[in-house]
């Protein structure tokens, strides 16, 4: 069975800071894996995902992920913290996202201090 | 700009009263899947479909959720008798190659 574990329930960083959102998964099979946004009382919102190729992935505002093998990991990083990026961000892991659901971690939210 | 909606958006009801929420995916995809979001339990499947046919459902209460698809363009997926523990966000997504979620519906039971 598939897991993900996301370090950390939540995480605060000033404006300009480093943001780094730590996700590790469990898989049998070659992962695909996601990273969702959620904004209050919103729904979830596609930042990036790996799927095949290209270990460092790029997505939406900013952000990055790097697939790791070895480590099992998927962390999320933006390099400077926005206000607006206060948010609960998502990993997730599927063997085949088109035609299996997704397993998700437990969520962490992001909290940015001026 | 293709989307997944959902109605309603909002439903507060009383405890014993029945919910049907409504999912339209987004035309073409042919698999459907039901998540819940609570704060206790998180993002977790409820069931899923596809091309109409019920493929897992061991996420929900047998006794009082059911989930169908009476044709390709509306999921529905119902609780009777509704109980304060189903309070949740629920969210549809439709998928082709990826899920694409719609904006959930947010159900609260007194």
């Amino acid at each position: 069975a598939q897991s993900v574990t996301q370090l950390g329930s939540h995480v605060s960083v000033s404006e300009g800071a480093l943001v780094l959102l730590r996700c590790n998964y469990s898989s049998s099979v070659p992962p695909y894996l996601f990273w969702y946004v959620q904004y209050p009382n919103q729904g979830l919102q596609l930042l990036l995902k790996y799927t095949t190729g290209a270990t460092l992935v790029k997505g939406i505002n900013g952000f990055e992920a790097e697939f790791k093998k070895s480590e099992t990991s998927f962390h999320l990083t933006k390099p400077s913290a926005h206000m607006s990026d206060a948010a609960e961000y998502f990993c997730a892991v599927s063997d085949d996202p088109g035609n299996t659901p997704l397993v998700f971690g437990k969520g962490t939210r992001l909290s940015v201090i001026a | 700009d293709a989307r997944v909606t959902q109605t309603p958006r909002h439903k507060v009801t009383e405890m014993g009263q029945e919910v049907t929420m409504r999912c339209q995916p987004i035309l073409g995809h042919n698999t459907v899947f039901w998540y819940r979001q609570t704060m206790m339990q998180g993002l977790e499947l409820l069931a899923y479909f596809r091309n109409r046919a019920p493929l897992d459902d061991s996420g929900m209460p047998k006794d009082r959720f059911s989930a169908e698809m009476p044709d390709a363009t509306l999921a529905t997926l119902k609780i009777q008798p509704s109980e304060p523990r189903d309070s949740a966000v629920y969210f549809c997504a439709s998928a082709i190659y990826e899920q694409y979620f719609g904006p959930g519906t947010r159900l609260t039971v007194t």
